[in-house]
């Protein structure tokens, strides 16, 4: 069966810092991969999605970006973190454009 | 573009009660619909999904059938549990298409 992970599941980081979240998935092959982002009171939004590897779409203008080094990685990262970052990240993958996508555990991240 | 219109929270019922979290949508063609649930703290799990018009998605006691002639896609279920506490998404995607478009979510509060 097929498993997503995400780490860290929580973070404290100050405003201006770096950041690198990391989310993997085991059993399956060449999945559709998402980065949303859940802030309070926004509800979820989509930040980017890669449909292999080092093929990355982004969805909002911001100061993250995600890579995807592996069939199975993703990373979100960030060189300089600000306020308005705080929010709880979620991974998600699916196979091919197909309709249905399965979330991971997801990562707090509380920028201070 | 298409979106999703839930109602709002937080909704606290009893224990055994019965539950409904209507759930509308906008969309051009025929997309597909969900439930999830987020029980706190932790990721989104998928609760159900229907994917053509008529169809009813179950789980776990909780049903949504697919209304084409309303666009609705509402989340009942007979006799809640403190267990069901958690907050409901309905979200909506198009075949072919990257974007889930999720509602800003429902937070159910069941009392013993």
């Amino acid at each position: 069966s097929q498993t997503i992970h995400q780490w860290p599941a929580t973070l404290v980081q100050p405003v201006g810092s770096p950041l690198s979240l990391e989310c993997t998935v085991e059993g399956t092959s060449n999945p559709n991969l998402y980065w949303y982002r859940q802030a309070a009171g926004r509800g979820l939004q989509l930040l980017f999605y890669s449909v292999g590897i080092g093929q990355i779409s982004s969805e909002v203008p911001q100061n993250l970006s995600a890579s995807r080094p592996q069939d199975r990685q993703f990373i979100l990262s960030s060189k300089k973190l600000l306020l308005s970052d705080s929010g709880f990240y979620l991974c998600a993958w699916s196979i091919g454009f197909s309709d249905t996508q399965y979330f991971g555990p997801g990562t707090r991240l509380t920028v201070l | 573009g298409d979106s999703v219109t839930q109602m709002e929270g937080p909704v606290t019922l009893s224990e055994e009660a019965f539950l409904t979290i209507n759930c509308t949508y906008t969309a051009t063609g025929y997309p597909s619909l969900f439930w999830y649930v987020q029980y706190p703290g932790e990721g989104l799990q998928l609760l159900l999904k229907a994917t053509k018009a008529d169809d009813k998605g179950s789980n776990k006691g909780f049903e949504a059938t697919y209304r084409k002639e309303t666009t609705s896609f509402h989340l009942e279920k007979g006799s809640v549990q403190v267990s069901d506490s958690a907050v409901y998404f309905c979200a909506l995607t198009q075949g072919g298409s990257e974007k889930l478009v999720f509602g800003k979510g429902t937070k159910l509060t069941v009392n013993p």
